[in-house]
């Protein structure tokens, strides 16, 4: 069966530190991955997704970047944080295409960021 | 493009009544329309999805009815029940790889 790991689960940074959120998928080949992030008591924004390695798309020009060094693997990064990238993140996964029409997204455990 | 509405943003019913919630989709293509819930700190999980060849799905108290003319997709709880109080995503893809969420409805039901 696939399952999603996403780590870490709460993470305290200063404003002006990097951020490195991971996130894999097991149980599956070339899935779509997904990166969003949910403000205190808000809606799901999407910040990047990715159909292959490599491939990145980013939906909201800010301070944070994606990338995808494996198939599996997707990460979230950031090189200098601020008070306002604190939220909810959370990774997500969509089975591969082959001319499928969509179907469920499986959502990480999420990772709580709280930028101090 | 793709661009998904939901309404209302918070809905309060008494213990044993019902729930609408509609999203609006705009893209012609949009062929798959699902709702998540999402409990307090929790991840958003599918509770019910319905394809673009159908009109109306159930699952005991949960519905979902398309309607593909005017272009919205509406979620129904019956029988609410205090464990039904979340936050509800609905989500579209307009037949794309990007999957894109509501704006979510905060659902509040009082015993």
């Amino acid at each position: 069966s696939q399952t999603i790991h996403q780590w870490p689960a709460t993470l305290v940074q200063p404003v002006g530190s990097p951020l490195s959120l991971e996130c894999t998928v097991e149980g599956t080949s070339n899935p779509n991955l997904y990166w969003y992030r949910q403000a205190a008591g808000r809606g799901l924004q999407l910040l990047f997704y990715s159909v292959g390695i490599g491939q990145i798309s980013s939906e909201v020009p800010q301070n944070l970047s994606a990338s995808r060094p494996q198939d599996r693997q997707f990460i979230l990064s950031s090189k200098k944080l601020l008070l306002s990238d604190s939220g909810f993140y959370l990774c997500a996964w969509t089975p591969a295409r082959t001319g499928a029409m969509n179907t469920e997204a499986f959502f990480g455990q999420g990772t709580r960021l709280t930028v101090v | 493009g793709e661009n998904v509405e939901q309404h209302p943003s918070t809905l309060s019913v008494q213990e044993g009544d019902s729930a609408v919630i509609k999203c609006t989709y705009s893209d012609s293509a949009s062929n798959y329309f699902p709702w998540y819930k999402q409990e307090l700190g929790k991840r958003p999980q599918l509770i019910i999805d319905i394809r673009s060849n159908v009109g109306e799905k159930k699952d005991q108290r949960i519905a979902v009815t398309l309607n593909k003319t005017a272009k919205h997709f509406s979620l129904h709880i019956t029988e609410t029940q205090p464990e039904d109080s979340a936050v509800y995503f609905c989500a579209d893809t307009a037949g794309t790889y990007k999957y894109i969420f509501g704006t979510g409805t905060r659902l509040k039901v009082l015993a």
